[in-house]
């Protein structure tokens, strides 16, 4: 079964770095792009950015541009979303999915979610 | 950038139709996918393309579009259609990213 499995919640404190993964299984993954959503919370779904697993290539959200960093290891078929100080306002869920374009584009397959909780 | 406009909260007898709307300029071009959310559990695709359904997905939710404005139909709701729904396309701005509507809050009564 294909699936994208994402690591699990994290607490941190503000001005802490923090480093998520999500990684595909069941599927030759390096030729997709991976999008990062954010979800506040309470709130609806934001784009973060994309990531093509097969040569890093990224393209940021203009909100986010410079407030977290897209890698991959392709080797492993996992992508990362990183931050390198917290903040507060950092706390919700964050899930990545693949972006599958074809004729349209589209989320087709999601991660479980990463619960991040930044608090003093 | 694009915005994606959704009517925040929509109701629906058990049995019946309903229709959730998502208006923005990127849908003159983009067709949009929908994406329904149960409580506490991630985003699932239900509509994509003119109006594609994946596997799985049952044949009450169907999709249309004119203009700038996209709908998704559930024809006889059930209790589990229930959710928060998104809808989303590529942004207008050829950046190749997407963007999400605000999200409609399905009611089933």
């Amino acid at each position: 079964e294909v699936q994208l499995v994402q690591s699990g919640a994290e607490l941190k404190k503000p001005g802490e770095s923090l480093r998520i993964s999500c990684k595909g299984s069941g599927d030759n993954f390096t030729t997709d792009w991976i999008a990062w959503v954010r979800q506040m919370p309470g709130k609806g779904l934001e784009w973060l950015g994309i990531i093509y697993l097969g040569d890093s290539d990224t393209i940021y959200s203009p909100s986010f541009q410079g407030q977290v960093t897209f890698s991959v290891d392709k080797s492993v078929s996992t992508a990362y979303l990183q931050w390198s100080s917290l903040r507060a306002s950092d706390t919700a869920v964050y899930y990545c999915a693949r972006w599958y374009c074809g004729v349209d584009c589209y989320l087709d397959l999601w991660g479980q979610g990463t619960l991040v909780t930044v608090s003093s | 950038s694009s915005e994606l406009t959704q009517d925040p909260a929509v109701s629906v007898a058990l049995g019946q139709t309903v229709r959730i709307t998502c208006q923005g300029d990127s849908l003159r071009r983009f067709y949009a996918s929908w994406y329904q959310q149960r409580p506490g559990q991630a985003p699932l695709l239900v509509l994509y393309g003119k109006n594609n359904r994946p596997s799985g997905i049952p044949d009450r939710f169907s999709g249309s579009s004119s203009g700038d404005t996209a709908s998704l139909t559930i024809t006889g709701a059930q209790a589990e259609d229930e959710a928060d729904y998104y809808c989303n396309s590529r942004d207008s701005s050829d950046n190749y990213l997407g963007v999400f509507g605000g999200g409609t809050k399905l009611t089933v009564l």
